[in-house]
């Protein structure tokens, strides 16, 4: 079964900065099957990313996703109050398999 | 609108038996795989098992199998988890989910449910 591995666990920036995640994979990920979650404490997640770099629907443009095989990576270009947040990475191209990353935290610096 | 409303909250004692649900509505619930995620708290997310209610193909994560069932009742777009025999650490938020293609498997999660809270304690 594929692990996934994200770094950094925690990252303290302030409203404004850009945010770099990353997800990396134990073995390449078929067809970038690959995807990002937000999650709020006492919510269910919340797909942002799929196919390592397709918003969902409703995600605004300051989160993108990049990277193939083992590595990818998630992007926010300017953080907004709201997105201080727990982020999981996903694959589900080894079906059936549904891993998940450990998850990063951003917080408020 | 696409929802999955699961069952309230459950306080159980271990040894006891559980069955927890997940209804879905504003879609063909027959069409798309439903699974099942479990987060203990302060954790991260564990994918336990997937079933496609059309047929009730079901396929377990190796770290589940054997542990909890997953099952469903397309006649009322219920999807269902549950065990038989309930411990200390089963203590934990479960979500079920849905596949965002129809008959797919390899598609990602677009909707959730509001999650289960399960505490077993004796």
């Amino acid at each position: 079964e594929i692990v996934l591995t994200q770094s950094p666990g925690t990252l303290s920036l302030s409203p404004g900065e850009r945010a770099t995640l990353s997800c990396r994979a134990s073995q390449g990920v078929s067809s970038s099957y690959l995807a990002w979650y937000q999650q709020k404490p006492g919510q269910a997640p919340r797909l942002l990313i799929y196919g390592a770099s397709s918003r969902a629907t409703g995600i605004p443009d300051r989160f993108s996703g990049s990277g193939s095989g083992t590595d990818f990576t998630l992007t926010i270009s300017r953080l907004e109050p709201e997105d201080f947040a727990v982020y999981y990475c996903q694959q589900y191209g080894s079906s059936p398999s549904f891993t998940f990353g450990p998850g990063t935290k951003v917080d408020i610096k | 609108e696409v929802q999955l409303v699961q069952s309230g909250a459950e306080v159980k004692k271990p040894g006891e038996s559980l069955k927890i649900s997940c209804e879905g509505s504003g879609y063909s619930f027959t069409n798309y795989w439903i699974v099942w995620v479990r987060q203990m708290s302060g954790k991260g997310l564990e994918w336990m098992g997937i079933i496609y209610p059309g047929d009730s193909d079901t396929r377990y994560s190796p770290s589940f199998q054997g542990q909890v069932t997953i099952s469903a009742d397309k006649s009322i777009s219920t999807a269902y988890l549950q065990w038989s025999s309930l411990e200390a650490s089963d203590t934990a938020i479960y979500y079920c989910a849905r596949l965002s293609v129809p008959y797919a498997l390899t598609t990602p999660i677009d909707y959730w449910g509001q999650g289960t809270l399960v505490t077993v304690s004796s």
